[in-house]
């Protein structure tokens, strides 16, 4: 059975602090690693697609790194904005390569 | 126009009513894919249509049956369904290569809120 599992589950920061999440998955057959945003009353968007061991992608404030060996991606938001506030997902490839298994996601709050 | 739309956005209906939800992608995309949010868990695929074949189905009881009559449109009927079916539908499109293998980014919808009365 293939386990996506994120942590934590939730989390509430003040705006600027910066956060991290992690996403763990299984690190045989390793092919990629997606992340996602998901804001309320939204579609979840891509953020990155991460294939190769000791990749770290970037867009903005929001980065992430991959650890294919040991099975784990980290997330991190520098300087926490209200606009962050979303459920963040990572995804993982099922093992016939059709589709993608998600995690339960990590719910951010960010108050001003 | 957005590049995945869903119809409807919000649907009720009761247990012996037959209903469809609609998705329609705008992406040139040759896969489409139904996942189910429930409360407290994660997004669960249903079904996946790759070059308009459907290559898996996850277990999914009979009550929703897919339809995909071309790369840009993907149907999923609701027959009798249950309260627990009550739960928020997302579809989503990729573009894969001719392999098979997906790392290719999903595009969703916004889904389609269902509630079973």
């Amino acid at each position: 059975i293939l386990n996506v599992e994120q942590s934590p589950q939730s989390l509430h920061v003040q705006e600027g602090d910066s956060t991290n999440f992690t996403c763990s998955f299984p690190s045989s057959n390793f092919y990629a690693l997606h992340w996602y945003r998901w804001e309320t009353a939204k579609s979840p968007e891509a953020l990155f697609v991460m294939t190769l061991n000791g990749d770290e992608k970037k867009k903005g404030r929001i980065s992430a790194t991959l650890n294919t060996k040991e099975g784990y991606s980290y997330l991190y938001i520098k300087g926490s904005q209200p606009e962050d506030s979303a459920t963040y997902l990572c995804a993982f490839p099922n093992q016939a390569g059709t589709a993608l298994i998600f995690g339960k996601g990590t719910t951010l709050s960010v108050s001003s | 126009e957005t590049g995945v739309t869903q119809t409807p956005r919000h649907l009720v209906m009761g247990m012996t009513n037959k209903k469809s939800l609609k998705c329609e992608q705008h992406l040139g995309h040759n896969a489409m894919y139904w996942y189910k949010q429930s409360a407290k868990k994660p997004l669960e695929l249903m079904f996946v249509y790759n070059f308009k074949e459907q290559t898996e189905n996850n277990s999914v009881p009979s009550r929703f049956s897919p339809e995909c009559p071309n790369s840009s449109h993907l149907f999923l009927h609701l027959h009798t369904l249950q309260p627990e079916d009550s739960a928020l539908y997302l579809c989503a499109s990729s573009q894969d290569p001719a392999s098979g293998s997906n790392t290719g980014e999903l595009f969703f919808g916004e889904g389609s809120r269902l509630t079973v009365l």
